[in-house]
């Protein structure tokens, strides 16, 4: 079936360093890929997306590319701020009840 | 801006107890969904429904019930507790039914059943 497969944590980062948080996937046909964020107390919130191969999603400084040949979709930020630290989730749509989630990733940022 | 509305935010539930989270939205979306976060692994849905008055089972629906009876309400009622639900549970919705539709979720809810 459908799976996502992101990197583990913790990621522990300073201030301004480049970000790389991996992630894969496994599916039938051709799925909408997400980056969703959890700040701390809050609930998850998209982050961006990317609906067909080789889309570019963006959003806040956070980019990701829809990599169909190699069933890839990392997200990369070239400069983190404290602000940034969170738990990030990769996932995929394929039907209305069909989101399938990574683990998630938890980003910390140190001054 | 109230969103998808969770409560509890935490709960804790000895074996056998029952109890139901309360889910609700003030975006007039149809699609509604139940998701539990175990440690360390993604979230996993238990049930959804599409609209008033219709609900389906997902991934993991046993030991769960729902209720449609409103668009804006979508409770979820464990009957009897068992440590295996200890878990952090998301409710969410969405407008539409397309693969590109993005989630709205709740700020979530943490339970113990001990």
């Amino acid at each position: 079936g459908d799976s996502v497969t992101q990197m583990e944590g913790p990621v522990t980062l300073s201030e301004e360093a480049f970000l790389t948080i991996n992630c894969t996937y496994t599916a039938t046909g051709y799925p909408s890929l997400f980056w969703y964020v959890q700040y701390p107390g809050e609930g998850l919130q998209l982050l961006l997306k990317a609906t067909k191969a080789d889309d570019k999603g963006s959003n806040k400084g956070f980019e990701a590319t829809y990599r169909k040949e190699t069933t890839s979709f990392h997200l990369e930020k070239g400069s983190v701020q404290v602000s940034d630290s969170a738990v990030y989730f990769c996932a995929l749509r394929s039907g209305y009840n069909k989101l399938i989630f990574g683990a998630g990733t938890r980003l910390a940022v140190h001054p | 801006n109230a969103g998808v509305t969770q409560t509890p935010k935490f709960r804790i539930l000895k074996i056998g107890q029952s109890m139901t989270l309360q889910c609700t939205q003030d975006m007039n979306h149809n699609y509604m969904y139940w998701y539990r976060q175990d440690p360390g692994m993604g979230l996993k849905l238990i049930y959804y429904s599409v609209g008033a008055g219709i609900t389906d089972k997902g991934e993991v629906p046993n030991g769960y019930n729902v209720s449609r009876s409103t668009t804006e309400d979508f409770p979820l009622r464990l009957e009897l507790a068992a440590p295996s639900q200890t878990s952090v549970y998301f409710c969410a919705s969405s407008a539409t039914a397309q693969a590109n539709e993005k989630l709205f979720f709740g700020s979530g809810t943490q339970l113990s059943v001990l």
